[in-house]
């Protein structure tokens, strides 16, 4: 089956950090521009960050600019984000997608005290 | 930074019903407009990309047309499974901009 699954999600204190991971399976992410989106509970969608095929290029929301770093290893046909000094504000379901084609189904995470 | 602005916000309609919601670009944005459609407690999934192309898989009732800074995305013969918010998004500059959204009741 051709699917995007997100992991990583969960409770996070203001301030730290937490890393996300999204993997491919049925296709290869090697030939793909790939995106970090996030949606804040009842909120729109939000884009977070892109990266070029070959990681060359990378791109982000001012919001998460120096905070959040993506990545991704096609090897093991994975996308990332690194998220440090989370605040409230970046509690959202995150996904993954492919630049014109396949969403995640999301992972939730949740910066509270 | 690019902003998208859609309309209406939400609308209802009717099963068989044709609708109509646009986008508009703060600046031209060529051909680089998808289309998504978000349902309650789901992922959104790409409807359309690159102002009109269906995707795979996708009715031939959903259609998207426009140039410019104005798009459209339209819905012919209504069925209750569109009940659904749909997003525009710009892929031209980054960021990659998304519409509010509008979401739609039947």
């Amino acid at each position: 089956e051709v699917q995007l699954v997100e992991s990583g999600g969960g409770l996070v204190q203001p301030g730290g950090s937490q890393r996300l991971s999204c993997v491919a399976s049925g296709f290869t992410l090697s030939t793909s521009w790939m995106n970090w989106v996030r949606q804040a509970p009842g909120k729109g969608l939000e884009w977070v960050a892109n990266i070029k095929h070959d990681g060359s290029e990378k791109y982000y929301v001012d919001s998460v600019k120096g905070r959040f770093t993506i990545s991704r290893d096609n090897a093991k046909n994975s996308l990332y984000l690194q998220m440090n000094s989370l605040t409230a504000e970046d509690t959202a379901v995150y996904y993954c997608a492919q630049d014109g084609g396949l969403w995640g189904q999301g992972t939730l995470v949740t910066v509270s005290s | 930074d690019i902003q998208m602005t859609q309309s209406p916000s939400s609308l209802s309609a009717s099963v068989g019903d044709r609708v109509t919601i646009t986008c508009r670009a703060s600046q031209t944005i060529s051909s680089s407009l998808n289309w998504h459609q978000q349902k309650p407690g789901k992922a959104p999934k790409l409807l359309i990309s690159t102002i009109s192309s269906l995707q795979s898989g996708v009715p031939s009732r959903f259609s998207g047309s426009g140039s410019g800074t104005d798009f459209t995305l339209t819905i012919n013969s209504l069925q209750p499974e569109d009940s659904a918010t749909y997003y525009c998004q710009q892929t031209y500059s980054a960021p990659d901009t998304f519409g509010q959204g509008t979401k739609l009741e039947i």
